[in-house]
């Protein structure tokens, strides 16, 4: 059984399009994530919902909207790509808001703007 | 402000020891987690300490040192399988931090 998964693994597209990524954890969790990993293996957090409920919005252009229409699924999109927008996406989810609670990734989107 | 510094890289031979070293600063600590991160993979939890002292997982142990603002991963009987980044983190408010990671190259 996935815990979290994505969809899709890899993405190849031109800039200035508009492209989704989506998300989906079957543990039960409360809370869910969005990173970006750059080149350089950066993890930066972007996104993150409780219970349907944006908690976290990072310093994200706003061409970058998560959605959330249940607990169990959180999807990305993303408007007028461009190129520094290439990076792995990983989703994430913890039992709870905050805590010291594990962090469970899914695989990882890698996202290639030409 | 709040950062998390580690080595970038560190070197070592299979079936030895090594560590990897991590600072911290922040205000309202909870703890320090470790990730491992193989190529192409997706970052995988290791250990939490939340109070100073080793917390030993099999072949990982991690340490914490509140007052020096400092922890470690340590990682014994190194095998070719370990190689790959690994990362600290602490929790801020809702947010997990993550280090630059370090990445750990294993000779035969």
């Amino acid at each position: 059984d996935t815990a979290v998964s994505q969809t899709p693994k890899y993405l190849v597209t031109q800039m200035g399009n508009d492209k989704s990524i989506k998300c989906e954890q079957n543990l039960g969790h409360d809370t869910m994530y969005w990173y970006k990993q750059d080149s350089k293996k950066f993890l930066k957090i972007m996104f993150s919902y409780n219970n349907k409920e944006l908690i976290i919005n990072e310093t994200v252009p706003n061409r970058f909207s998560p959605k959330s229409p249940d607990k169990a699924h959180l999807n990305l999109h993303i408007n007028s790509l461009e190129l520094g927008d290439s990076a792995v996406y990983f989703c994430a989810s913890t039992p709870v808001r905050g805590g010291t609670d594990t962090q469970y990734f899914g695989p990882g989107t890698r996202l290639t703007v030409l | 402000g709040q950062s998390l510094e580690q080595p970038s890289e560190v070197t070592a031979v299979e079936g030895a020891i090594v560590q990897i070293n991590c600072t911290y600063q922040t205000s309202g600590f909870y703890g320090l987690s470790w990730y491992q991160q193989h190529d192409g993979g997706a970052p995988t939890f290791l250990s939490y300490n939340g109070l100073d002292g080793l917390e030993e997982t099999g072949r990982f142990s991690s340490f914490l040192s509140r007052s020096d603002s400092y922890g470690y991963l340590l990682l014994q009987e190194l095998q070719m399988k370990d190689s790959a980044s690994y990362f600290c983190a602490f929790l801020r408010g809702d947010k997990i931090i993550f280090g630059k990671g370090t990445r750990l190259h294993i000779l035969p």
